[in-house]
């Protein structure tokens, strides 16, 4: 079992909608968690990051924490064509591990 | 100037030669980790380090070695490249706390 598993797409939403993204993870001392946004080419940047459970909202994006479910999602509100990208998905407890990624199509 | 800097961009070489690709950073960030990414399989992690003395091996070490020669530089070496260790390579930083990680350029190795 990897360490960080994600639903790795296609997803594909029309502009506005919202998209949801899914993230689970084996390590329970895991503890700190964290979305990233990856153009293809380019490096991966920052989303959001959320270390307790519950919801973080930051503009139009959500990220939801159930520990005792190993379970970390994104939301994208309003989705824009300019989101289209891959969706990585990190879990840090002694170092940063990856999931395989979600690409996120927004057809305008 | 990027925070973190990966040298080369894009290297292409041949089987069985030595290769080294560099990481250097001006953010003063005590990790710094070494990953690659193939289509479809995300980052994984090859090697990671807290500090100057500390080097640890990630999820993929065999057939990579890494040094860290300062705080701010960290590379990675394939001492014997081979054609399926060709892949987008990162290196990125992250801070004591290992809250987010900054990201290289990327490099663009590959081995004909």
């Amino acid at each position: 079992q990897k360490e960080v598993e994600q639903n790795s797409g296609p997803l594909s939403v029309p502009e506005g909608a919202i998209a949801s993204l899914n993230c689970t993870y084996s390590d329970r001392g895991s503890q700190s968690f964290f979305w990233y946004r990856q153009y293809s080419g380019k490096s991966p940047e920052l989303i959001m990051f959320i270390y307790s459970n519950g919801d973080k909202e930051d503009g139009r994006f959500t990220a939801q924490l159930n520990k005792a479910s190993q379970y970390v999602s994104l939301l994208i509100r309003d989705s824009q064509p300019s989101d289209s990208a891959t969706y990585l998905c990190a879990v840090n407890k002694h170092d940063m591990r990856f999931g395989a990624g979600t690409r996120l199509t927004v057809k305008p | 100037d990027a925070d973190v800097t990966q040298t080369p961009r894009n290297r292409i070489t041949k089987t069985g030669k030595r290769i080294m690709l560099e990481c250097s950073q001006t953010k003063g960030h005590d990790r710094m980790y070494w990953y690659r990414q193939d289509p479809g399989l995300g980052l994984r992690l090859i090697y990671y380090s807290f500090d100057v003395k500390d080097i640890n091996k990630g999820e993929i070490s065999d057939g990579y070695s890494v040094s860290r020669q300062a705080q701010a530089k960290f590379s990675l070496s394939l001492e014997s490249a081979i054609p399926n260790q060709t892949a987008l390579y990162f290196c990125a930083t992250s801070d004591l706390e290992g809250t987010e990680a900054f990201f290289g350029q990327g490099t663009r190795l590959t081995v004909v």
